[in-house]
């Protein structure tokens, strides 16, 4: 079965800086997909990028961006800049190709300080 | 697009007792998915559709769970004899493919649960 892992149950950040958020995941397919997603606090779960398995160039969607590790199963989150409008849950989701469910890691809350 | 509605956003109910929730997913999307999220932690799986199909169940829908797509359009999720550890956010998501193709998930705000 195919886990993910998010070992930051916090982070914080100062606006206009930029803060990393980790996720590992554990498959044994060679095809699937990688999301982040953001929960506001009391409102929906946004997509905020995604991440092809066999594309090696890491997605960049404005101010955020993936590290993308296949080999070592890590799919990290760059945000840059940082806005308080940033300040949510965050959470990594896996997707093999040929399946429908999502798997979610545990999330990280993300804090940004004025 | 008017996005995933769900309804009621909140429901308070006593233990033993049945209900239901609803999704309207976005009006041209095929396949519909829910999933349970508690407090603290990630949305995990529980049902899938394609059009009026019900392609996967998780070992997590237990025998009080039904859910159904009726026509391909909105779907129910009915609790029946509801326990405590039925307390959670139930989200509802949608997405349109065929085949292997992969369009994001789009979610809703969720029904709150709350067993008395």
């Amino acid at each position: 079965a195919q886990t993910v892992t998010q070992s930051q149950p916090e982070m914080s950040v100062q606006e206009a800086e930029t803060v990393t958020l980790s996720c590992t995941y554990d498959t044994s397919e060679s095809d699937y997909y990688l999301f982040w997603y953001k929960q506001p606090p009391s409102r929906q779960m946004i997509l905020v990028i995604r991440q092809e398995a066999y594309k090696q160039q890491n997605a960049t969607e404005n101010r955020f961006s993936v590290n993308f590790q296949k080999a070592a199963k890590s799919f990290s989150l760059k945000i840059s800049d940082s806005q308080l409008g940033d300040a949510a849950m965050y959470f990594c989701a896996y997707k093999k190709t040929s399946g429908s469910r999502l798997t979610f890691g545990e999330g990280t809350q993300l804090t940004v300080n004025p | 697009d008017t996005g995933v509605s769900q309804n009621p956003r909140h429901k308070i109910t006593k233990r033993g007792q049945n209900v239901t929730f609803r999704c309207d997913p976005i009006s041209e999307h095929n396949r519909l998915y829910w999933y349970r999220q508690t407090l603290g932690q990630g949305p995990e799986f529980l049902t899938y559709f394609q059009n009026e199909a019900q392609l996967e169940k998780s070992r997590l829908l237990s025998d009080r769970f039904s859910a159904e797509r009726p026509k391909g359009s909105f779907s129910t999720l009915e609790i029946q004899r509801t326990e405590q550890g039925d307390s959670a956010m139930y989200l509802c998501a949608s997405s349109l493919g065929s085949g292997l193709s992969n369009q994001p998930q789009h979610f809703g705000d969720g029904t709150r649960l709350s067993i008395l």
